[in-house]
């Protein structure tokens, strides 16, 4: 089963606005990371949240946390062109092995 | 030169036929992964392993075998390839220690269709 389920599955907005993706997942993390995926290539890895963090920043990316309602979520200011692509979640289950589980992904287009 | 290498990159077979996927990495992970993807279903592990002598099932590692040569190299084998095997399968490594999983180094994909 799907650790992380994401939210919206699709979105479509104008270049230089932002985008927000979600993120929700079911059980204790170690940690939660965010992937993008040009069509048809492999995940390239963004960011990693640690459970302890609520907030964290790398460039135009913006993610939080919130363990409480087991969600998170993926912020992208001032998007281009360029930023299409589908963008995945992946929790680190705390406990047990060192698994990855991805939720199933949000597709997001920038129109220019 | 690619850190993460898989072959072949796409392949076409035939139901019953055996399938062999590669992975080779340069990054000197001990950590493999094999995950496929389908559309809508985001990625599913399929089977990892965490050094040469040790090999791990995932999700989903029925009707899938795989061998761990040496440290660089993660072989995924499909011993009797069905239609719904179809899909895009994925090598990553991690150099993470521990329970707590590190970031993902991903190959290209391996697109596999059985008809």
């Amino acid at each position: 089963s799907q650790q992380g389920e994401e939210d919206p599955q699709a979105l479509s907005i104008q270049e230089g606005e932002n985008a927000t993706m979600n993120c929700s997942y079911k059980t204790s993390i170690n940690n939660l990371q965010w992937y993008r995926q040009n069509s048809g290539r492999g995940l390239v890895h963004l960011i990693l949240i640690r459970s302890n963090e609520r907030e964290k920043h790398s460039g135009r990316l913006r993610v939080t946390l919130d363990t409480s309602k087991k969600s998170s979520s993926l912020l992208i200011t001032a998007s281009r062109a360029a930023d299409t692509a589908s963008y995945f979640c992946a929790s680190n289950n705390s406990g047990g092995y060192q698994k990855v589980t991805f939720g199933t992904g949000t597709k997001l287009q920038v129109i220019p | 030169d690619a850190d993460v290498t898989q072959t072949p990159r796409n392949r076409i077979t035939k139901t019953g036929k055996r399938i062999m996927l590669e992975c080779s990495q340069t990054k000197g992970h001990d950590r493999m992964y094999w995950y496929r993807q389908d559309p809508g279903l985001g990625l599913r592990l399929i089977y990892y392993s965490f050094d040469v002598k040790d090999i791990n099932k995932g999700e989903i590692s029925d009707g899938y075998s795989v061998s761990r040569q040496a440290q660089a190299k993660f072989s995924l084998s499909l011993e009797s390839a069905i239609p719904n095997q179809t899909a895009l399968y994925f090598c990553a490594t991690s150099d993470a220690a521990g329970t707590v999983a590190g970031e993902l180094f991903f190959g290209e994909g391996s697109r596999l269709t059985v008809l």
